[in-house]
C-alpha cells in the first residue's frame, strides 16, 4: 500500500527554474519528512528534512514547505543547475521506518 | 571515508544460489537498516537494527533472508535460495541521536540474479 504518494513521475526545467516536486500522506503518525536525493547508481543523500511542527525550512537552495492539515509537503530548488539533475524521494518516518515515495526524475537543461 | 559503506558494490549470481552483503555503518551510529531498491521505486524498509538486536522485519523479508549485527557495528544480509525477484539494489542505512529520523544510506549492493 502506497503510503506517501509523489509527484510529478518526471520533472524538465531549464537553468535557473524552481522545480517543485509534492508528497502527500495518509498515516497521520509520521513525524519525520526528509527528501532524499539520488545519482544513478548511489545510494540515496539526504538533503533537507522537516517535522510537522513547522511550516517551511530552508537550507542553501532547497526549501520544504509543510501543510500539516492537508498532509501535503513539497520541496522547492531555487536557481536549479544542471548538476541538480538527479531523482528527488521524499519520504515519511513512523516508528523506526522510513517510507518513500515513488520518485520524480528532474532534469535541469543548460 | 567515515559514510557507510557496502560490499561488495555489485554481484551477479545464478538462481538458487546465496549471497550475502555486508554494510559498515558510520562509526557512532547505533541504529542500522537495510533496505530494497528496485528500478524507478523508491527505497522500501526490510529491517532494522539497535546496536545487536534485530527489533523489526517488515513483511517484505521472506525466510530466505536473513540480517545479523552480531556486535553491534557491522552487519550482513545473506538471501538463500535466490530468486530472479531478488534482483534489487539492497541499501544500508545508519543513525544516532533522539530519532532514528536522520539515516545516512551507503551506495548499496546492485544484485543481479540470473
Amino acid at each position: 500500500q502506497q503510503q506517501v504518494k509523489q509527484s510529478p513521475q518526471s520533472l524538465i526545467v531549464q537553468k535557473g527554474g524552481i522545480p517543485i516536486i509534492n508528497c502527500a500522506y495518509e498515516n497521520t503518525a509520521f513525524d519525520y519528512f526528509p527528501w532524499y536525493q539520488q545519482f544513478p547508481g548511489k545510494g540515496p543523500a539526504l538533503l533537507i528534512a522537516i517535522r510537522p511542527d513547522v511550516s517551511e525550512k530552508k537550507e542553501g537552495r532547497f526549501t520544504i514547505s509543510f501543510n500539516k492539515s492537508a498532509k501535503q509537503f513539497s520541496l522547492h530548488i531555487m536557481d536549479s543547475q544542471p548538476g541538480d539533475s538527479a531523482t528527488y524521494f521524499c519520504a515519511a518516518f513512523s516508528g523506526s521506518r522510513l517510507t518513500f515515495g515513488e520518485g520524480t526524475q528532474l532534469t535541469v537543461n543548460p | 571515508d567515515t559514510g557507510v559503506s557496502q560490499d561488495p558494490r555489485h554481484k551477479i549470481t545464478k538462481r538458487g544460489q546465496n549471497v550475502t552483503f555486508r554494510c559498515d555503518p558510520i562509526s557512532e551510529h547505533n541504529r542500522l537498516y537495510w533496505y530494497r531498491q528496485t528500478l524507478g521505486q523508491g527505497p522500501e524498509f526490510l529491517t532494522y537494527f539497535q546496536n545487536e538486536a534485530q527489533l523489526e522485519k517488515s513483511r517484505l523479508l521472506s525466510d530466505r533472508f536473513s540480517a545479523e549485527r552480531p556486535k553491534g557495528s557491522f552487519s550482513t544480509l545473506e538471501i538463500q535460495r535466490t530468486e530472479q525477484g531478488d534482483s534489487a539494489m539492497y541499501l544500508c542505512a545508519s543513525s544516532w541521536g533522539r530519532g532514528h529520523s536522520e539515516q545516512y544510506f551507503g551506495p548499496g549492493t546492485r544484485l543481479t540474479v540470473t
